[in-house]
Parts: structure tokens; C-alpha cells; sequence
């Protein structure tokens, strides 16, 4: 594709409910990032996959959260019994393997 | 743990002046360090990367310093202009990652016609 896709853009959900979130990433990359950002601070290293699997989920904050990849491209980020504080925006980056990444808009959750 | 300090205030800076950021880590020296562009409800979009050999680094009206004795990294836009107005946060990889980024938290740059 012609860039990061994230849907969807926006997300509000009550607390304790289950969400997704997706990513398209660039045609060809293999490597697929998740930051989460908060209002007035840098993204925040969540998960790393390189192909299907994930290489690096030392960012993610609980059990709740789980990332997929199950083709080596689209990605889903799950939230099991969301909370407040979960409220951010989730960031999705893809890149080919030691080159620059490309950021997606973002999806901008809202657990009330 | 490596911590980046980026100015919070905004940077106000005249159409046509220099704009200078800086960008301090406090722990060891990286590898290399990014600095990338973000707008309103976008996300990061990459500008420059500088490696730790490097001194400085250009790309058209942005240039780049990394002076890994002081532990800072100085980003210029020179010639500014309103469409330079954004938030530019730096990037630098964790010891032993090729991958994993930690990100300042982003200086507000507001370019006054």
C-alpha cells in the first residue's frame, strides 16, 4: 500500500470491554512496530515482530495486552479488559529490516 | 535506564530565522540518533539519522549535530517557515537494540510569519 494503515482512527469503549486494533503495514516490510503515545510525551515501545513472530514484546505493560501477526503482514493489537489508563493513541510502524520506519496515523483509543 | 530530555516549552521562531532544538540523553552514547517530524493527529515521520561517528548531518534546510561528549544532539532548520511548524521529537535505540527506539518527549515548534 501507499503508506501505514491503522483502523480504525478512533475508538471509544467502556471499561472492561475487549478491543482491536489494526495495522496495515507497507507491502514487503517485514519488520511491524506498536508504540503507545501519550498526550505531551514520546511513543513508547510496546512490541516488535519480524515476520510472523513476535522478536520483542518486552513493552507490552500486562497480560491484557496481545499483539498477532499471522501472515507476516496485517497486525492486530488486543486489549483485554481495558482501563482508563489504557487511553492513548496506539501507533503502528512497518520497516524493511535496519531501514527508516514509516508511522501510521495512529488509532486514538478512549476507554470511559 | 537512558532518559532524553527535549525542551517541553515551545519554540517560538520568526519566518526566515534559524530554529535550533536540542535533544540531551543522560546514560551511555547510542549507536546512532533520529529525529523525526509530528503533526496533529499524525504520526512520527522520519527526517534524519545520525550516527555516533558522525559529527553532522544535512538534508536540504535541516541539519543535524551530535556531540556525544556534551551527551546532546542540536537539530537546525534553517530558513524557516510556517509549513516547519510541528512537534520534532528525537529517537535513540536501548544498549543492545537495533530496533527498539526511546523517544523524547518533542519540542513544539510554532514558525511566526
Amino acid at each position: 500500500g501507499a503508506g501505514v494503515s491503522q483502523t480504525p482512527s478512533n475508538k471509544v469503549t467502556e471499561k472492561g470491554k475487549y478491543v482491536e486494533l489494526r495495522c496495515d503495514p507497507i507491502s514487503g516490510h517485514t519488520a511491524l512496530y506498536w508504540y503507545r503515545q501519550s498526550l505531551g510525551q514520546g511513543p513508547e515501545f510496546l512490541i516488535y515482530f519480524q515476520g510472523t513472530g513476535a522478536a520483542d514484546d518486552s513493552g507490552l505493560p500486562n497480560d491484557r495486552f496481545f499483539a498477532v501477526r499471522p501472515e507476516g503482514s496485517v497486525s492486530t493489537l488486543k486489549i483485554q479488559r481495558t482501563e482508563r489508563g489504557d487511553s492513548a493513541v496506539y501507533l503502528c510502524a512497518s520497516s524493511l529490516l535496519g531501514a527508516e520506519a514509516f508511522f501510521g496515523q495512529g488509532t486514538r483509543l478512549t476507554v470511559v | 535506564s537512558q532518559k532524553i530530555e527535549q525542551n517541553s516549552e515551545a519554540l517560538n521562531i520568526q519566518e526566515g530565522k534559524t530554529a535550533t532544538l536540542t535533544c540531551n540523553y543522560t546514560n551511555y552514547s547510542p549507536a546512532y540518533l533520529q529525529w523525526y517530524r509530528q503533526d496533529p493527529g499524525r504520526g512520527p515521520v522520519f527526517l534524519l539519522l545520525i550516527r555516533e561517528n558522525e559529527k553532522e548531518k544535512r538534508k536540504e534546510r535541516l541539519k543535524v549535530t551530535f556531540d556525544t561528549t556534551l551527551k546532546q544532539s542540536l537539530f537546525h532548520i534553517t530558513a524557516s517557515q510556517p509549513a516547519d511548524s510541528a512537534t520534532y521529537l528525537c529517537a535513540l535505540p536501548p544498549r543492545g537494540s537495533n530496533y527498539q527506539l526511546i523517544w523524547g518527549a518533542g519540542t513544539k515548534l510554532i514558525i511566526k510569519p
